[in-house]
């Protein structure tokens, strides 16, 4: 079975500073890995997806991710947190071999605090 | 704009009621899945459905069913609803079955 980790409920970040949202996962082959981005009310806008090759993935809105196979991690970073990026972040995963479905993690509060 | 079409936006209904809920998918995406999503259990996968057929299922209750029409749009049929079943309800479409999934804008569920 896969499985989504993200071990906060909550980050808070000063305006300016980097931020980093971290996401663990668990699947019994490769897998493919997406960030969703959510505001209130509102329904998961796609951030970034990690399928193969380069493994510093960039996506929308200046944000990045990395991953790591050694650690089954892909955390969503970006150098310079704007209030506008307060929402809640959804790290998912597709086993490729196996699954069809997108499981998520049980999602991250971002805060970034003027 | 995802390009997903989710209706009714809000619904309130009774215990032991019967709703359903549409999503019209993105032009050209043949994969549609239903998601819940709750305070308490996050974001749950229900189930799948490609070009018509239904290829993956999740949590979803036996009091619940949905279907893909020709046309590509689904409908996900909840029954004898419980004050449980309060919850988003989202539709999401993709391209394939291993691309990324864009969302709706929900369909909030109230059972009172």
């Amino acid at each position: 079975a896969q499985s989504v980790a993200q071990p906060e409920d909550q980050v808070n970040v000063a305006e300016g500073n980097p931020l980093t949202v971290k996401c663990t996962y668990s699947v019994s082959g490769n897998p493919y890995l997406f960030w969703y981005v959510q505001y209130p009310n509102r329904g998961l806008q796609f951030l970034l997806k990690y399928i193969t090759g380069d493994n510093l993935v960039k996506g929308s809105y200046g944000f990045e991710a990395e991953f790591n196979k050694s650690q089954t991690s892909f955390h969503l970073k970006k150098p310079s947190a704007l209030v506008s990026d307060s929402a809640l972040y959804f790290c998912a995963v597709r086993d490729v071999g196996s699954a069809r479905q997108l499981t998520f993690g049980s999602g991250t509060q971002l805060t970034v605090l003027p | 704009d995802s390009g997903v079409t989710q209706t009714p936006k809000h619904l309130i209904t009774a215990t032991g009621q019967r709703v359903t809920l549409r999503c019209s998918p993105r032009s050209g995406d043949l994969s549609v899945y239903w998601y819940q999503q709750s305070l308490d259990q996050g974001l749950q996968f229900l189930i799948q459905y490609y070009n018509g057929e239904e290829r993956a299922k999740g949590n979803i209750l036996e009091r619940f069913s949905a279907q893909q029409f020709p046309d590509l749009h689904s409908e996900l049929n909840l029954s004898s609803l419980e004050l449980g079943d309060s919850a988003l309800y989202f539709c999401a479409s993709s391209v394939s079955e291993i691309g990324e999934l864009f969302f709706g804008e929900g369909s909030r569920l109230t059972v009172l």
